[in-house]
């Protein structure tokens, strides 16, 4: 079953623009993990959260995490042509040793 | 160092032909997982190797799915008699330890067409 449900389906916005994308989740976790992708290939992990953690940055990257509403955010501030991909969110759920992956958002950031 | 390597990175095969996907993971990972993404969609989990326990199955979408992994390094996901929705992008990621705290380490894929 789906864990994360990404929202909005597909993004498009300037460059110099901020891109919020959300993901929500059904059940518990223990952590949350953000990931992109370019042109349909590999994942690259762009930042985890713990279910602790209520906030975490890297860089131009800002992740929340609403443990009450089983949602989190991934804001991208200051974006660039160079950002356009997919990203996707994952979450452990209840399980332990796997992660489930949601579907995705395509963010495109036109220069 | 090297990262996760696949091969081979495109496959075209003919409906009912065997096909075997290649897995290279990062040396020293223990976790090694396949994933399938059908265009547009987001990753399906197939299967997951951890160390020398018994790999867990229950993505696998059919018995013409399997995979081994050898020496506890390289793995081959094997999909026989192919049908033409098995066409995807095949990726496998590897991560230190079988936990979804660690990131995972992905490869670059291969894109099967089934003819």
């Amino acid at each position: 079953s789906q864990q994360g449900e990404e929202d909005p389906q597909a993004l498009s916005i300037q460059e110099g623009e901020n891109a919020t994308m959300n993901c929500s989740y059904k059940t518990s976790i223990n952590n949350l993990q953000w990931y992109r992708q370019n042109s349909g290939r590999g994942l690259v992990h762009l930042i985890l959260i713990r279910s602790n953690e209520r906030e975490k940055h890297s860089g131009r990257l800002r992740v929340t995490l609403d443990t009450s509403k089983k949602s989190s955010s991934l804001l991208i501030t200051a974006s660039r042509a160079a950002d356009t991909a997919s990203y996707f969110c994952a979450t452990d759920g209840d399980s332990t040793d796997k992660l489930i992956f949601g579907t995705g958002t395509r963010l495109q950031v036109f220069p | 160092g090297a990262g996760v390597s696949q091969s081979p990175s495109n496959k075209v095969t003919e409906k009912g032909k065997d096909v075997e996907l290649r897995c290279d993971p990062i040396s020293g990972h223990t976790a090694l997982y396949w994933y399938r993404q059908s265009l547009g969609q987001g990753l399906e989990f197939l299967i997951y190797f951890q160390g020398n326990s018994a790999p867990d199955k229950s993505g696998l979408p059919s018995d013409r799915f399997s995979a081994e992994r050898t020496g506890g390094s390289v793995s081959t996901l094997t999909i026989q008699r192919t049908q033409q929705e098995d066409s995807a992008v095949y990726l496998c990621a590897s991560s230190l330890a079988g936990d979804p705290r660690f990131e995972q380490y992905f490869g670059p894929g291969t894109r099967l067409t089934v003819t």
